[in-house]
């Protein structure tokens, strides 16, 4: 069964540093999404993407955030100058269309620590 | 704006019981839909159950069910002849439909254990 993936699993930096995390949407879909987990908070929504450009951004995804679809299989989520308040999991998503419930299917998180 | 809320950080229930989880959600959306994941130890998160908010069936897939109370805005998931398999992380989700954006709100989740 197809599944989105992410790299790397676990990052480490020093603040101020530029990161890049990396994800495999579902080949044949065409939404994709970020969301992060800070530890011991809810799960929240981040920016959505489509045909080459934001959907949706939420108040977080401010202009230290940016998210890109370099090729064919790859969407990334920049982040120029990371902050403490960073750390946290970062999850990528994708879905097939938007037609209303579509399946947002999930990768298995890369896990952001900033020092 | 959604919001939705788990009351349960952690649960636990034998194996082959019941078990139920509590979910409460508000949105001014007349359109949406609600989704409970699992999320095992280090694995993804996957869909256990959706529920179109227009339907007033509730959702069922195998052991798991929901009861959905629209008026009441709750959507509980049960889980039936619990497995050790179904210790994971669930996450309640809303999510609007129709127009150009479309972004899930979620829980906070519970820690489901199942004991054997």
């Amino acid at each position: 069964e197809p599944e989105v993936t992410q790299t790397p699993s676990h990052q480490v930096t020093q603040m101020g540093q530029e990161v890049i995390l990396r994800c495999v949407p579902i080949s044949n879909h065409l939404y994709f999404y970020w969301y992060r987990q800070i530890l011991g908070q809810k799960v929240e929504f981040l920016v959505s993407f489509y045909n080459n450009e934001i959907s949706e951004k939420s108040e977080i995804f401010d202009d230290q955030f940016s998210v890109e679809r370099p090729d064919g299989s790859n969407f990334t989520l920049k982040i120029r100058s990371t902050k403490l308040e960073d750390s946290a999991m970062y999850f990528c998503a994708s879905s097939e269309g938007l037609a209303g419930g579509e399946t947002q299917y999930f990768g298995p998180g890369t896990r952001l620590l900033v020092l | 704006a959604q919001t939705v809320t788990q009351s349960q950080p952690e649960m636990s229930v034998q194996e082959a019981e019941t078990v139920t989880l509590s979910c409460t959600y508000d949105t001014s959306e007349n359109n949406y839909y609600l989704f409970w994941y699992k999320q095992p130890p280090s694995r993804q998160m996957i869909l256990v159950i959706r529920q179109e908010a227009y339907k007033q069936q509730n959702a069922t897939e195998n052991r798991f069910s929901v009861n959905f109370q629209k008026a009441a805005k709750s959507f509980s998931l049960k889980i039936s002849d619990s497995q050790l398999g179904d210790t994971a992380m669930y996450f309640c989700a809303c999510g609007n439909s129709g127009g150009s954006n479309y972004k899930l709100t979620f829980g906070k989740g519970t820690l489901l254990t199942v004991n054997p």
